[in-house]
């Protein structure tokens, strides 16, 4: 079946590092790929997504590249903000905003 | 905008008991509704899908009788776990989609349950 992998946590990085984390998918067919944050006691909010091969999502300073040809969906920013600390959640979609498979998620704390 | 509530945050309960969790659409109107279970460092998984006014649709393997859906309006679903067992501790989270479209789901916070 479909999965999506994501790297392990917890991610610790200091105030203004480069972000990276990790996404990878499989799935038949064409998914839409999305990136969804949680931060503390809130539910999870979309960040970005993308829905076609070579297409990039960006919101907030964060990207990611949907790579058909590597099945991977990297989410990235250039310099994280204590305000970044949070869970980020790699997800696909094969109906279009319905039928989520869901990554394990991995935190990240940004120290000041 | 978009906002999605759930009630209780974390409950705490005795095994063979009974305990609802509700989610709430606060600022739209949600013709469906989504429930999922997460456990601990893993992803979430979809357990049902809630359709307001008709029977609730289970995933494979989610037990529907141990499960208890109702959406009986178009801003309130809930789940109602029955004869909890330890076993049932875990985290539930629910999520709305806007009655009409767009086609995207607004997630709650969750709530943890704890079945001693």
């Amino acid at each position: 079946g479909d999965s999506v992998t994501q790297m392990e946590g917890p991610v610790t990085l200091s105030e203004e590092a480069f972000l990276t984390i990790n996404c990878t998918y499989t799935a038949t067919g064409y998914p839409s790929l999305f990136w969804y944050v949680q931060y503390p006691g809130e539910g999870l909010q979309l960040l970005l997504k993308a829905t076609k091969a070579d297409d990039k999502g960006s919101n907030k300073g964060f990207e990611a590249t949907y790579r058909k040809e590597t099945t991977s969906f990297h989410l990235e920013k250039g310099s994280v903000q204590v305000s970044d600390s949070a869970v980020y959640f790699c997800a696909l979609s094969k109906d279009y905003g319905q039928n989520f498979v869901f990554g394990p998620g991995t935190r990240l704390s940004v120290l000041p | 905008g978009a906002v999605v509530s759930q009630h209780p945050s974390w409950v705490i309960c005795k095994s063979g008991t009974s305990v609802k969790i509700e989610c709430r659409s606060l600022d739209f109107q949600a013709t469906t509704m989504f429930w999922y279970r997460q456990f601990p460092k893993q992803s979430l998984m979809l357990m049902a899908t809630s359709n307001e006014g008709s029977k609730a649709t289970y995933e494979q393997g989610v037990e529907k009788d141990k499960f208890l859906i109702n959406h009986a309006s178009l801003t309130l679903s809930t789940l109602t776990v029955t004869s909890a067992h330890p076993e049932d501790s875990s985290f539930y989270i629910c999520s709305a989609e806007i009655a009409g479209g767009p086609y995207e789901q607004y997630f709650g916070p969750g709530t943890r349950l704890t079945v001693t």
